[in-house]
């Protein structure tokens, strides 16, 4: 079984500032782990994917995440957020790949002027 | 090339009735998943197709839910007396999984059913 939990439904940051989204996840088995955008009336974007290969990933739109096994996490970073960034965040599990991904609930970023 | 595409992209339905609702893959995808997405929640997994074949429809809520695909390309999916908790955005993507387990899922925009 596998299960996603992202901490904080809503993430307010400062233009400039650094964006910090949480995820932890479990599987019971090494999991592939991503993170996805969702814009207003759109369906999601994949921003970036581990798929057990480096453990510091890098996406799109100037995103990383870093998978930490000891601590079951991959929580996504940005060093300097802009406006354009405000949108829904949504990290997901899947077992080998992508038959069946598991979602998180979401996490709301606002972009604070 | 294009995207996955939906529709149609909103549907309001009275209670009871029957719905269609209908996904284009990217062209040569040989899966197609569809994902159910309430209000404030994250999608949640509904059923799988590889070509034509229905792989897992373990997500499908009930038997008023049935997804078809029977060339391997358009799917539907097909909600026979709505309910009002049937309610929310249905999302559809496809991926290339002849490449290899790690393909990325790329989304539709959805379609927002609403049941009054």
């Amino acid at each position: 079984a596998q299960s996603v939990t992202q901490l904080g439904s809503h993430v307010s940051v400062s233009e400039g500032a650094l964006v910090l989204l949480r995820c932890n996840y479990s599987s019971s088995v090494p999991p592939y782990l991503f993170w996805y955008v969702q814009y207003p009336n759109q369906g999601l974007q994949l921003l970036l994917k581990y798929t057990s290969a480096a453990t510091l990933v890098k996406g799109i739109n100037g995103f990383e995440a870093e998978f930490k096994k000891s601590e079951t996490s991959f929580h996504l970073t940005k060093p300097s957020a802009h406006m354009s960034d405000a949108a829904e965040y949504f990290c997901a599990v899947g077992p080998f790949g992508n038959e069946k991904l598991t979602f998180g609930t979401g996490t709301r970023l606002t972009i604070i002027p | 090339g294009a995207g996955v595409s939906q529709s149609p992209r909103y549907k309001v339905a009275k209670r009871g009735q029957d719905v269609a609702l209908r996904c284009d893959p990217i062209s040569g995808h040989v899966s197609l998943f569809w994902y159910q997405q309430a209000l404030g929640q994250g999608p949640e997994f509904l059923t799988y197709f590889q070509n034509e074949a229905q792989l897992d429809k373990s997500g499908l809520p009930s038997d008023r839910f049935f997804a078809e695909r029977p060339e391997g390309s358009v799917s539907t999916l097909k909600i026979q007396r709505t309910q009002q908790e049937d309610s929310a955005v249905y999302l559809c993507a496809s991926s290339n999984r002849d490449r290899g387990f790690l393909e990325t899922q790329y989304f539709g925009p959805g379609t927002r059913l609403l049941v009054l």
